[in-house]
């Protein structure tokens, strides 16, 4: 059973790329998100999807989109990246109900020069 | 809005010592649940525990135990007889609504 599946683990890229940071989970779970975390903020919700279709905005959602076309896949896009867009990202997903706990993926740590 | 503090940054303990992580929260909801996470040197998510705004009893899982008050919203979390491999970052999270919000996490440094 893989979980949550996050690619790449590891991106560099220059200011002004765009790239996609790809997530899966083979659980069926309704509800997905991303986080990313940076030293001395904790985790921070970027953007989040209650189901195939649906997406909305978290605390830092400037400057990704998202979508949610199916159930198992929600990619994070980089529009234009910055410096500041340099951190570690999580995706996570849980089932549909607001406590039960998120499984998360086990990163991208991305630099952006 | 909801909002998680977790005021003490790093702490370090020497093996086999008890220590606390403090994690005060705020929220206008009446329903809302805890979490606290590990995240080991190895950089993963770990989930520990859950606790619903309407249970206020306490918690024991082994050498593990959890604290939470309403009246004094905190859900403050114990490790008894330390070990290296409680060594990591610990983050108490709050969720009212569709938003996990997670504290800034505490730093454990279990010194053998």
């Amino acid at each position: 059973n893989a979980g949550v599946t996050q690619t790449p683990k590891f991106q560099v890229l220059k200011t002004g790329q765009s790239m996609t940071l790809q997530c899966a989970q083979d659980m069926n779970h309704e509800y997905m998100s991303w986080y990313r975390q940076d030293p001395g903020m904790g985790l921070r919700l970027i953007h989040y999807s209650v189901g195939a279709g649906i997406t909305d905005q978290g605390e830092v959602p400037n400057g990704y989109n998202v979508s949610r076309s199916t159930t198992e896949d929600f990619p994070l896009r980089l529009l234009s990246a910055a410096p500041s867009q340099t951190s570690v990202y999580f995706c996570a997903s849980r089932i549909g109900t607001v406590n039960s706990p998120l499984h998360f993926g086990n990163g991208t740590r991305l630099t952006v020069t | 809005a909801q909002k998680v503090t977790q005021a003490q940054t790093e702490i370090s303990v020497v093996e086999k010592e008890d220590v606390t992580l403090d994690c005060v929260y705020e929220t206008r909801d009446t329903t809302y649940y805890l979490f606290w996470y590990k995240q080991p040197p190895s950089g993963e998510l770990v989930f520990l525990i859950r606790r619903n705004s309407f249970d206020e009893q306490n918690e024991i899982s082994g050498r593990y135990s959890w604290n939470f008050q309403k009246s004094t919203s905190s859900f403050n979390f114990t490790i008894t007889a330390s070990q290296v491999v409680d060594s990591a970052v610990y983050f108490c999270a709050l969720s009212g609504n569709e938003k996990l919000t997670f504290g800034t996490g505490t730093r454990l440094t279990i010194i053998p």
